[in-house]
């Protein structure tokens, strides 16, 4: 398994509320992606951060956020909670400053379920 | 933005067959290529990459090619167990940035 991390394991929110999800890269990576992976779907790229800055975003509205702190975590958060925001939440880490820069390894996810 | 397309969405395949799943980009600029092995409530997992000044790799049992030109690049597993049965997924990044495929559920029968 590898050293990425992410809390909480399951979520339930109502529709409209607000939430934060939480990512621990692995040790000594640099930058973090995070993917929305509906039920049957593959992952689909939500933004990543390098360096503490949004380097990239995907398909996603404007009430999905993040965060990257000096080391390296990150936080997504989503607002106004819609139903098809359920979904299991992937975050992935690389370290773009090595030779391995191109290897993402990704945490356990948050399964989160808005009802 | 980059749009990966990924067939067959389901693959069943004897025990000691081979099975192919193909995928294509639109993307010049993806210049990296990795396959994911995802199981049942695991995450994905990096099972072979390859990248774009190469059109060849292999490791043991699986093998990707690229086709720079026709932009599509493919996985080959030989001498399949059912241990590989599991869903896979097929990704292409531009800037470092990854866009998947919506995966290929294999089932190797025993």
């Amino acid at each position: 398994e590898t050293g990425v991390t992410q809390s909480p394991t399951h979520l339930i929110k109502t529709r409209g509320q607000q939430v934060t999800l939480r990512c621990s890269s692995q040790s000594g990576h640099n930058t973090v992606s995070w993917y929305q992976q509906a039920l049957g779907q593959g992952p689909q790229f939500i933004f990543q951060y390098y360096r503490e800055e949004e380097n990239g975003r995907g398909n996603f509205p404007p009430r999905f956020s993040g965060l990257q702190f000096p080391n390296y975590s990150s936080e997504l958060n989503v607002n106004a909670l819609e139903l098809d925001d359920s979904a299991l939440y992937l975050c992935a880490s690389t370290n773009r400053s090595s030779a391995a820069r191109y290897e993402q390894y990704f945490g356990p996810g948050t399964r989160l379920t808005v009802t | 933005g980059e749009n990966v397309e990924q067939h067959p969405s389901t693959l069943s395949v004897q025990e000691g067959d081979s099975a192919v799943i193909k995928c294509t980009y639109s993307d010049s600029a993806s210049n990296y290529f990795p396959w994911y092995k995802q199981e049942l409530g695991k995450r994905p997992q990096l099972i072979i990459d390859i990248r774009s000044n190469v059109g060849e790799k292999k490791d043991q049992r699986i093998a990707v090619t690229l086709n720079k030109t026709a932009k599509h690049f493919s996985l080959h597993i030989t001498e399949t167990q059912p241990e590989d049965s599991a869903v896979y997924f097929c990704a292409a990044s531009p800037y470092y940035q990854f866009y998947f495929g919506t995966g290929t559920s294999l089932t190797v029968i025993p």
